[in-house]
């Protein structure tokens, strides 16, 4: 079966500091990886997609990156963290447009 | 574009009825169904992939109008259960993206 690990669960990290958020898949192959960002009570907004080993998509332009160094790994960076990138991180999943499986999340807070 | 979702919340007494709906400016090839619990990942509920289609899980079921480019998530005889964030998500072009939610609180 398939599943989908996402960490660290928690993060508090200073203004002005790196980030890595690291997520993997097992049991498919060649999914469709994203990464969402939710604020506190609020939707979840797509950040990045990726259908391939190296090939992302970006939605929101600001001082996020992401990396797929392999297939089923998806990494979310930041060079300098700013007080805004406070808030829930999804990793999710989804095999074509079929439905998508989301990691646990991780709650980043700026401080 | 990211789909519209209404109502933004709704309270309801154990046993009661309630509809969300998602909709979308632009053509609809498929429509995505999540829970989301307080603090937690949001969960899949059901998906629809062809207009006219319906489909039921327990007592939630959902239907999607491809011509009128919106899908209805039904939550019938409502349990305490069935609280958190409802969001609709469509898919186009390899991007998946979600209305903003619909807040679901079932009292007792």
């Amino acid at each position: 079966s398939q599943t989908i690990h996402q960490w660290p669960a928690t993060l508090v990290q200073p203004v002005g500091s790196p980030l890595s958020l690291e997520c993997t898949v097992e049991g498919t192959s060649n999914p469709n990886l994203y990464w969402y960002r939710q604020a506190a009570g609020r939707g979840l907004q797509l950040l990045f997609y990726s259908v391939g080993i190296g090939q992302i998509s970006s939605e929101v332009p600001q001082n996020l990156s992401a990396s797929r160094p392999q297939d089923r790994q998806f990494i979310l960076s930041s060079k300098k963290l700013l007080l805004s990138d406070s808030g829930f991180y999804l990793c999710a999943w989804s095999s074509g447009p079929f439905e998508a499986f989301f990691g646990q999340g991780t709650r980043l807070t700026v401080v | 574009q990211q789909p519209v979702q209404s109502p933004q919340a709704v309270i309801l007494r154990e046993g009661e009825d309630a509809v969300i709906n998602c909709s979308s400016s632009k053509a609809l090839y498929s429509v995505h169904w999540y829970r989301q619990k307080h603090g937690e990942a949001p969960v899949f509920l059901m998906i629809l992939l062809k207009g006219g289609e319906q489909k039921g899980h327990e007592k939630i079921s959902a239907s999607f109008n491809e011509k009128k480019q919106q899908s209805s998530l039904y939550l019938t005889a409502s349990q305490l259960s069935y609280s958190g964030t409802y969001f609709c998500g469509t898919v186009g072009g390899n991007k998946l993206v979600f209305g903003a939610g619909t807040i679901l609180r079932v009292k007792s």
